[in-house]
């Protein structure tokens, strides 16, 4: 069984601050992780992704996470919010046991103060 | 290269009726999985098909039912429609799968039942 908890539904930062969205999974077997930003009227566009090897992933507009075995968390991060990067945040677990099933956590709203 | 694309964009139904959302992949990928998002909560898996056959099922009722054609497009299909299948509905392809592979979305499709 896998999930996925997203902790603070909303998170609001102003323009030229740190992001920093929190994601912690539970897998019985090594996850691969994945985040997923959704705009508005929009499907879901892959940010970044986790499967082996280096635990600090970059991933696209800038954001990067790490992978955290000990803590079990994936946390989002971004030096510099900008106005554009606001919308939702999914952060997502699947493993390999013939499917690909994404187990999402329930999002995070980011809103960019400016 | 066109990415994943589903129809309709939008649909309007009402309680009891049968509704089919139709998917096309990316080129080349022959993975295509299924998605329902409810209003204000993370994407929930439905089916996954890879080279036509089931490879997983996420826990829907049969009403729920889905196949992939030659082509790697695929069919939802929701008979017996309730209120509560109010949602957008998802479609993400993939290459062939080994679960790192990350899913690319559509735009989904917004189902309202009346």
């Amino acid at each position: 069984a896998q999930s996925v908890t997203q902790l603070g539904s909303h998170v609001s930062v102003s323009e030229g601050a740190l992001v920093l969205l929190r994601c912690n999974y539970s897998s019985s077997v090594p996850p691969y992780l994945f985040w997923y930003v959704q705009y508005p009227n929009q499907g879901l566009q892959l940010l970044l992704k986790y499967t082996t090897g280096a635990t600090l992933v970059k991933g696209i507009n800038g954001f990067e996470a790490e992978f955290k075995k000990s803590e079990t968390s994936f946390h989002l991060t971004k030096p510099s919010a900008h106005m554009s990067d606001a919308a939702e945040y999914f952060c997502a677990v699947s493993n390999y046991f013939g499917n690909e099933k994404l187990t999402f956590g329930t999002g995070t709203r980011l809103t960019i103060i400016p | 290269d066109a990415g994943v694309t589903q129809s309709p964009t939008h649909l309007i139904k009402t309680r009891g009726q049968h509704v089919t959302l139709r998917c096309s992949p990316i080129s080349g990928h022959k993975s295509v999985s299924w998605y329902q998002q409810v209003l204000g909560q993370g994407p929930q898996f439905i089916f996954q098909y890879y080279e036509k056959e089931e490879r997983g099922r996420g826990n829907f009722p049969d009403r729920f039912s889905a196949r992939q054609f030659p082509n790697y497009s695929s069919e939802l299909n929701v008979n017996a429609l309730l209120l509560g299948d109010s949602a957008l509905y998802l479609c993400a392809s993939s290459s062939p799968g080994t679960g790192h592979e990350p899913q690319h979305f559509g735009d989904g499709t917004r189902l309202s039942i009346l």
